[in-house]
């Protein structure tokens, strides 16, 4: 069974950093592409970035480029988001996702990220 | 304002059909066989129901099908059942800088 498990959300102020983390199993982690998608409160959906199996290639939305770094670990089934100088406007749920005949097949639970002073 | 233009609400009684809409441009929506849908109950994670406009994956009913003319993709649920209740994302890729990008979701209420 496929599982995705977010952590590492919280209440931080703004201008501060958080990583993300989100833990893989019931799949070949190293054989996907995966992707972090972002829901404000009472929101949409955003994409926020994805990455290539070996890591070689990030793509990002603009809204977080040069902010927000995405990297994985394949030993450890890992997938990572690195944010720096959080804004406000970064507050929302952070979705796992894994990536397959482009589009998101499964999602994690989501995990809350709070910017706040 | 949310790349992908989606109706804010849609609602029908059980047993009817709905369809929900997903405009956008030949930059994305139309330029490519790449538009996903999701569905997501209140505190859920979001469920993908269709993928490449068409296809379901394994475990999605069949009352469940998409479509595509030129710039606006189409979800239709027929046979409505009260669990069919959520918000609806439809999602495309997109030749923009941004790469993926998410309509602003329809709350479909089965009366």
């Amino acid at each position: 069974e496929v599982q995705l498990v977010e952590s590492g959300g919280g209440l931080v102020q703004p201008g501060g950093s958080l990583r993300l983390s989100c833990a893989a199993s019931g799949f070949t982690f190293s054989s996907y592409w995966m992707s972090w998608v972002r829901q404000a409160p009472g929101k949409g959906l955003e994409w926020v970035a994805n990455i290539k199996q070996d890591g070689s290639e990030k793509n990002y939305v603009d809204s977080v480029k040069g902010r927000f770094t995405i990297s994985r670990d394949n030993a450890e089934n890992s997938l990572y988001l690195q944010m720096n100088s959080l804004r406000d406007e970064d507050t929302a749920v952070y979705y796992c996702a894994r990536e397959s005949a482009m589009t998101r097949d499964y999602w994690g639970q989501g995990t809350l990220v709070t910017v706040s002073s | 304002q949310s790349a992908l233009t989606q109706p804010a609400s849609v609602s029908g009684s059980p047993g009817q059909s709905i369809t929900i809409s997903c405009t956008g441009t030949s930059s994305d929506v139309g330029g490519y066989n790449y538009v996903s849908w999701f569905q997501q109950h209140p505190g859920k994670a979001p469920k993908l129901m269709i993928y490449e406009v068409t296809n379901r994956p394994s475990g999605v009913p069949d009352r469940f099908s998409g479509s595509k003319s030129g710039n606006t993709a189409s979800l239709t649920i027929s046979g409505l059942q009260a669990e069919d209740e959520a918000d609806y994302y439809c999602c495309s890729y997109t030749s923009s800088g941004t790469h993926w990008v998410f309509g602003g979701g329809t709350k479909l209420t089965v009366l």
